[in-house]
């Protein structure tokens, strides 16, 4: 079964301090993971995928396949990243579901 | 383009009644998914349509239905609503599934409340 696991329900980090967000999954195939956001009043919106291995907005993630996770990391908080984050897996074949873990509130104090 | 289209946004409704609600997806995308978020539970999938085909399918049970029409929008039903089913319910579109390069684009959502 797939599972994601999100231990923080809220995370406040200080303006131009690093974050972090944990993501654990459990899935036994080859899965893709990827990470939501979403910013108060607005939709849930698709931040990064661990396929692309890109950077958006100053945010990371590395796919730790021994660790079975996929934290997701800023060096530099910025108040605009105040937001609702979801780690979001998708396992087996191409055409599986996304499956959610249940979030973490980053707030960014200024 | 215009975005995921959800209607209504609001509904409120009585227990044992059933309830129907509808999502346009972006032109041109053939999958559409539903989740139930709910604060305790946050984002739970509830089923995907493809093609008018029942691709996924959540472990809810039988009295959430959904189906997909020749022009790619789709409907869920919840029938016999119990309290528990208070949630916003949030529709999901993509040109092929979960893995389409800008992943999923998702609407606004319906918040149905049951009295």
């Amino acid at each position: 079964a797939q599972r994601v696991t999100q231990p923080e329900k809220l995370l406040s980090v200080f303006k131009g301090a690093p974050v972090e967000l944990k993501c654990n999954y459990s899935y036994s195939g080859s899965p893709e993971l990827f990470w939501y956001v979403q910013y108060s009043r607005q939709r849930l919106q698709l931040l990064l995928r661990h396929i692309s291995r890109e950077s958006i907005k100053g945010f990371t993630a590395d796919l730790n396949k021994g660790e079975t996770s996929f934290h997701l990391k800023k060096p530099f908080a910025q108040e605009e990243d105040s937001a609702m984050y979801y780690c979001a897996l998708s396992g087996g074949s191409g055409n599986t579901p996304l499956v959610f873990g249940k979030g973490t509130r980053l707030s960014v104090i200024a | 383009k215009a975005g995921v289209t959800q209607t209504p946004r609001y509904l409120i409704k009585t227990r044992g009644q059933q309830v129907t609600l509808s999502c346009s997806p972006i032109s041109g995308h053939r999958s559409v998914s539903w989740y139930q978020q709910t604060p305790g539970q946050g984002l739970q999938f509830l089923f995907e349509y493809f093609s008018e085909t029942q691709r996924n399918k959540g472990n809810f049970p039988g009295r959430f239905s959904g189906r997909q029409f020749s022009n790619s929008r789709s409907e869920m039903n919840v029938s016999t609503l119990e309290l528990g089913d208070s949630a916003l319910y949030l529709c999901a579109s993509s040109p092929t599934g979960a893995r389409a390069n800008y992943g999923y684009t998702f609407g606004s959502g319906t918040r149905l409340t049951v009295v």
